[in-house]
C-alpha cells in the first residue's frame, strides 16, 4: 500500500510569504497527485490534479511540483483567503490510506 | 451548475448500518466520464476515501471498509447512496458525497456541503 506523508503539519506565515508544503509518496505515483483546500466546517477545494495543472478559477499564486515520490504545492504571496488546511491525495491505486495527513497554514 | 446534497440520520447506534443518499442537480449521474463517491471526515482529523461508483454500477472501494460498504446508484432519481454496516464509533464523521474527476475514482472536483452522522447509543 502506498503511504502518503505531507509535511509540515503547521505552518506560521505571514501575509505575502512565499510557502511551500511537501508531500511524499512511499513509491512512485508518476504524477497522479491532487492539492485539496479546506476552510473549517467546508467541503474540500480541488486546487490541483495531476501534480500540477490547476483547476479553474483557482488563483494563479497556486502551483503545483513534482513528479514520483516527492511533490510540493507552493503558494507565491499568502492571502488573508489562503489561511486553510491542504491535504494531498494520491490517485495512482486504491491504497487504504490515499490522502496526506493535512497541513494547517495559520497567521504569524 | 452541478450541485450535491447529501441526506440521511444523523445518529446510528453501534452495530447497525448507517445509510446515506447523494442527490444531484444541475447535472446528470449518467454522463458516462465521470464516477461518484463518498469522503468522510472523523472530527478534527483528516480525509479518508471510502469508494466510488460508476452509473454503469462498475464499484471502487477502499480496501479497509471493503467488507462493510456497498455504494448503489439510482439514475432515475439522479441519487447514489451508501451504506456503512456494523458502525461503530471510529465511523462517527462527517460524510460528503462528491463527483470524481475524469478518469480517476478517488480524486473528487465537486462536492457536497457534508453531513454528521454520529454512532452512539
Amino acid at each position: 500500500d502506498i503511504q502518503m506523508t505531507q509535511s509540515p503539519s503547521t505552518l506560521s506565515a505571514s501575509l505575502g510569504d512565499r510557502v511551500t508544503i511537501t508531500c511524499r509518496a512511499s513509491q512512485s505515483i508518476s504524477s497522479w497527485l491532487a492539492w485539496y483546500q479546506q476552510k473549517p466546517g467546508k467541503a474540500p477545494k480541488l486546487l490541483i490534479q495531476k501534480a500540477s495543472s490547476l483547476e479553474s478559477g483557482v488563483p494563479s499564486r497556486f502551483s503545483g511540483s513534482g513528479s514520483g515520490t516527492e511533490f510540493t504545492l507552493t503558494i507565491s504571496s499568502l492571502q488573508t483567503d489562503d489561511f486553510a488546511t491542504y491535504y494531498c491525495q494520491q490517485y495512482n491505486d486504491y491504497s487504504p490510506v490515499n490522502f496526506g495527513g493535512g497541513t494547517k497554514v495559520e497567521i504569524k | 451548475q452541478l450541485q450535491l446534497q447529501e441526506s440521511g440520520p444523523g445518529l446510528v447506534k453501534p452495530s447497525e448500518t448507517l445509510s446515506l443518499t447523494c442527490t444531484v442537480s444541475g447535472g446528470s449521474i449518467s454522463r458516462s466520464t465521470y464516477n461518484w463517491g463518498w469522503i468522510r471526515q472523523p472530527p478534527g482529523k483528516g480525509l479518508d476515501w471510502i469508494g466510488s461508483i460508476h452509473y454503469s454500477g462498475t464499484t471502487y472501494y477502499n480496501p479497509s471498509l471493503k467488507s462493510r460498504v456497498t455504494i448503489s446508484i439510482d439514475t432515475s432519481k439522479n441519487q447514489f447512496s451508501v451504506k456503512l454496516s456494523s458502525v461503530t464509533a471510529a465511523d462517527t464523521a462527517v460524510y460528503y458525497c462528491a463527483r470524481h474527476i475524469y478518469g480517476s475514482a478517488v480524486t473528487a472536483d465537486q462536492w457536497g456541503p457534508g453531513t454528521l452522522v454520529t454512532v452512539s447509543s
